[in-house]
């Protein structure tokens, strides 16, 4: 069964620092992973889908990279800003599924401080 | 706008009180799904839709019913809630059902939030 796990739970940076997010999952055989950003009392916003050919992906100051042999993940978020604190979520579509269900990691919430 | 809609956003019920939260999708989705949030948890799949009248259980079934007879519409039932149901609620949907589409986008609802006493 797969499984997602992120770490660190909690995260707290001063503003512009570099954000490093790892995600990790402990079957390869996945379609895609993406990653999610969460505000309180909203819903959960796509913020970069990676395919599985593929290493990286990037929008903007974020970047995702994959390694799908070793079964990690990492967001880049570029010098931070406090709108960027939110939890973030990673979520693997796993091949094994027929219908492609996501499984998530808990999240890792960050707190970018002025 | 492309959106998924849930309602009610906050409900406070008491044990054993049938309750129903909508999902509505505006972008001819054909997949469907439920999910709840837990602290330390993470979100885990209550049901699944693959299209109308096609439903399946996710990780996390149990006292919770679901519905599609529309495509638009996804609701989530709860015959008879108990306190360890107190959650917050998502519902998701992706434009397709199979997992072989890999550049399917989820997007979710705003959530709603459920307190049983």
């Amino acid at each position: 069964k797969q499984e997602v796990t992120q770490i660190p739970a909690a995260l707290s940076v001063p503003e512009g620092e570099n954000l490093v997010l790892n995600c990790s999952f402990t079957d390869s055989a996945i379609y895609n992973l993406q990653w999610f950003r969460q505000d309180p009392g909203k819903g959960l916003t796509s913020l970069l889908l990676i395919q599985s050919s593929q290493r990286e992906q990037t929008s903007g100051r974020l970047n995702a990279s994959l390694d799908k042999s070793s079964g990690r993940s990492t967001l880049y978020i570029a010098a931070s800003q406090p709108g960027d604190s939110a939890t973030y979520l990673c979520a693997v579509k796993g091949t094994t599924d027929s219908w492609g269900k996501l499984q998530f990691g808990a999240g890792t919430q960050v707190v970018v401080t002025p | 706008e492309a959106q998924v809609t849930q309602n009610p956003r906050y409900l406070i019920t008491v044990t054993g009180k049938k309750l129903t939260v909508t999902c509505s999708q505006n972008m001819n989705h054909e997949y469907m799904s439920w999910y709840r949030q837990d602290p330390g948890l993470g979100l885990r799949q209550i049901y699944y839709s693959m299209n109308v009248e096609v439903t399946d259980k996710g990780d996390v079934p149990e006292g919770y019913k679901v519905s599609r007879k529309e495509k638009r519409n996804f609701p989530l039932i709860l015959e008879s809630p108990s306190p360890n149901q107190t959650s917050q609620y998502y519902c998701a949907s992706r434009l397709g059902a199979s997992g072989r589409f890999s550049t399917d986008t989820q997007y979710f609802g705003p959530g709603t939030r459920l307190t049983v006493l």
